[in-house]
């Protein structure tokens, strides 16, 4: 299949700083990149969808201006978080998507945030 | 989307087939059955997907019921490594996936 990778595999950053988690499509062109976190022991949550060249929809509940999205090309998306609190430690999955119809998503494998 | 349910564990032996179940009785007509399984601390890895007909492919197959209200995934010839919560997602094409609970599927030796 398709291979999206995702950097870095894990981080720790102190609390306040701002930490930026990379997903790239290497094989294919993504019209379409989701941002997912999960919590331990539960499922993934959708935290926002982007497409190339416009702004992230993002979900209810989820700050737009805390977890800033860039998605400005076919195979690059970012995710920034800002001002990040303990609270934000989470495992962050990006996944990507082409632009046929029926077409499966491919994920990343993962980033462990850490706030201490 | 349709709402899926899966049993929240299975068990299965190491060489024998793994057979999950999935209902989604509210399936509509241009919904897709997509299953995704996710190692431990890894991110989730597609499996196959099916509209209506069975399907198959290397990892696995997936059989849809002919009223499309069910489903199975099986795995058959489970490995250690095959241990891990599997999920069925029920979507149009071309949506975004939501997860579920999923199945954890724990193959033991």
């Amino acid at each position: 299949g398709a291979v999206v990778s995702q950097h870095p595999s894990w981080v720790i950053c102190k609390s306040g700083t701002s930490v930026k988690i990379e997903c790239r499509s290497l094989d294919f062109q993504a019209t379409t990149m989701f941002w997912y976190r999960q919590f331990p022991k539960q499922s993934l949550m959708l935290m926002a969808t982007s497409n190339e060249g416009s702004k992230a929809t993002y979900e209810q509940g989820v700050e737009k201006d805390k977890f800033l999205i860039n998605h400005a090309s076919l195979t690059l998306s970012t995710l920034t978080v800002t001002s990040a609190h303990p609270e934000d430690s989470s495992f962050y999955i990006c996944s990507a998507r082409a632009g046929d119809l029926n077409t499966e998503a491919f994920f990343g494998q993962g980033t462990r945030l850490t706030v201490v | 989307d349709a709402k899926t349910t899966q049993p929240p564990s299975m068990d299965c032996a190491e060489g024998r087939a793994a057979n999950l179940p999935c209902n989604h009785s509210t399936i509509s007509g241009n919904e897709y059955v997509y299953w995704y399984r996710q190692i431990h601390s890894q991110g989730p890895q597609y499996i196959i997907h099916g509209l209506k007909n069975n399907e198959t492919n290397e990892m696995a197959s997936l059989i849809i019921t002919e009223d499309r209200k069910s489903s199975t995934l099986i795995l058959p010839h489970a490995t250690l490594r095959d241990t891990a919560v599997y999920y069925c997602i029920v979507v149009p094409g071309y949506s975004t996936l939501t997860f579920g609970k999923g199945t954890m599927l724990l193959v033991s030796p």
